[in-house]
């Protein structure tokens, strides 16, 4: 079991506004910085955000990433189609001396 | 551009090894650690360790001592993961992904599937 948690799924129309959420502890998301990885259907995983809220070049600005205390939470706004992939938190885990995964989201456009 | 380019999918059989190369290029090898990920089937992603292309020291994850090295070869810039004595279990795709500070992965090679069957 990863110990950092996400809801299994996630779904919103085109255009609207979807949140996931990274629950964690304070060996992790309390201590260090959360990043978020997008994994399309048969691809690699590929970083949506990096330490905590900044994106690479070529994220669109649409993924926002925020964090509090030992829980972090990506907002995918302006909902599309090819946002449909499954979404995973990752963090250093001090106490694990590890870096986990969250257990993640997919995303589904209805 | 930064690549990382994997070898290609593996058959195995139970108690064989295998060893998955990744192939680094358009950046210095030696600055960035590469990472090792694990995904199972239908499964979420699981870091397996890293190690260190400056000195060639590999940390593994708890669940991953054994029966799993990390190599390096610099000379051609590329990464090694090898699994020996493989089980059924072992199925799955491995990556190789590039280590920023922040231990966010910005790079990643496209996976590499081990199929461990008799």
């Amino acid at each position: 079991q990863s110990v950092l948690t996400q809801p299994p799924s996630a779904s919103g129309t085109p255009g609207q506004r979807v949140a996931i959420s990274c629950s964690g502890s304070s060996s992790n998301i309390g201590t260090n910085a959360v990043n978020w990885y997008q994994q399309l259907p048969g691809a690699a995983p590929k970083l949506l955000i990096s330490t905590n809220k900044q994106r690479p070049s070529g994220v669109p600005d649409r993924f926002s990433g925020s964090e509090s205390g030992t829980s972090a939470s990506l907002a995918i706004s302006g909902l599309q189609s090819e946002d449909e992939a499954v979404y995973y938190c990752a963090a250093w885990d001090d106490r694990l001396d590890a870096y986990v995964f969250g257990t993640g989201t997919k995303v589904t456009v209805l | 551009q930064v690549l990382l380019v994997q070898s290609g999918s593996e058959l195995k059989k139970p108690g064989a090894s295998v060893k998955v190369s990744c192939k680094a290029s358009g950046y210095i090898f030696a600055g960035y650690t590469i990472n090792w990920v694990r995904q199972a089937p239908g499964q979420g992603l699981e870091w397996m360790g890293w190690i260190n292309t400056d000195t060639g020291i590999p940390t593994y994850a708890r669940a991953f001592t054994g029966r799993f090295v990390f190599s390096l070869d610099t000379s051609v810039s590329t990464s090694y993961l090898q699994i020996d004595s493989l089980r059924a279990e072992d199925t799955a795709v491995y990556y190789c992904a590039r280590v920023r500070t922040g231990w966010y992965s910005d790079y990643w090679g496209q996976g590499t599937l081990v199929t461990v069957s008799s």
